[in-house]
């Protein structure tokens, strides 16, 4: 069973304020992370997939980092707004990927508090 | 832009009775996948399909799940006699290729209800 960490479990935020939070997963085998937004009664929404050490990406104000050596990655999101309301969702891929599903983490619930 | 679109968004059944959810990925996608959401923990993988085939299955799609594309455009999942713990959010995803460098395009999700 593939253990996949987020942290923390929830978290509130004021609006304007910048935040970040982990996703930790085993780094043997590592090929890929997938970062996904889920916001309440709509889909899960993919926001990055990463799969080089150092990797950092970006959307607007949200952007990731990727440590492929120490299994973690950090997702920050720079002056929330209340549309950043959601719960974050990384799910790591291995080795022999292909058509596999993907294994999520619990998530991250942001509240953003105007 | 387009969506995966599921139906129904919510299924109410009795234990034991057999369902049918549908999915309809997006047109050009050829990775299909099912997932499932029990209330309150992780988003769990079902199964994966590929060319008209199962890809990958998880310990959960036992022999009461099964999968089909029975046309062109839909994806459906069939639960054979469900149970009260098949009560979840069941998700249908597709991928225009393989998953590990691509995004998965979520539906909104079937909340099936198991009484």
């Amino acid at each position: 069973i593939l253990n996949v960490e987020q942290s923390p479990q929830s978290l509130h935020v004021q609006e304007g304020d910048s935040t970040n939070f982990t996703c930790s997963f085993p780094s043997s085998n590592f090929y890929a992370l997938h970062w996904y937004r889920w916001e309440t009664a709509k889909s899960p929404e993919a926001l990055f997939v990463m799969t080089l050490n150092g990797d950092e990406k970006k959307k607007g104000r949200i952007s990731a980092t990727l440590n492929t050596k120490e299994g973690y990655s950090y997702l920050y999101i720079k002056g929330s707004q209340p549309e950043d309301s959601a719960t974050y969702l990384c799910a790591p891929m291995y080795s022999g990927g292909g058509a596999d599903g993907l294994t999520f983490g619990k998530g991250t619930h942001l509240i953003i508090q105007p | 832009e387009p969506e995966v679109t599921q139906t129904p968004s919510h299924q109410v059944t009795q234990m034991g009775q057999e369902v049918i959810l549908r999915c309809v990925p997006i047109s050009n996608h050829l990775y299909f996948y099912w997932y499932r959401q029990i209330l309150g923990q992780k988003v769990e993988f079902l199964v994966s399909f590929y060319n008209n085939e199962i890809s990958e299955k998880s310990e959960i799609f036992d022999d009461q799940f099964s999968v089909e594309r029975p046309d062109g455009s839909n994806f459906t999942l069939k639960i054979r006699s469900t149970k009260l713990e098949d009560s979840a959010m069941y998700f249908c995803a597709s991928s225009e290729w393989e998953i590990s460098y691509n995004e998965q395009f979520f539906g909104p999700g079937t909340r099936l209800t198991v009484l």
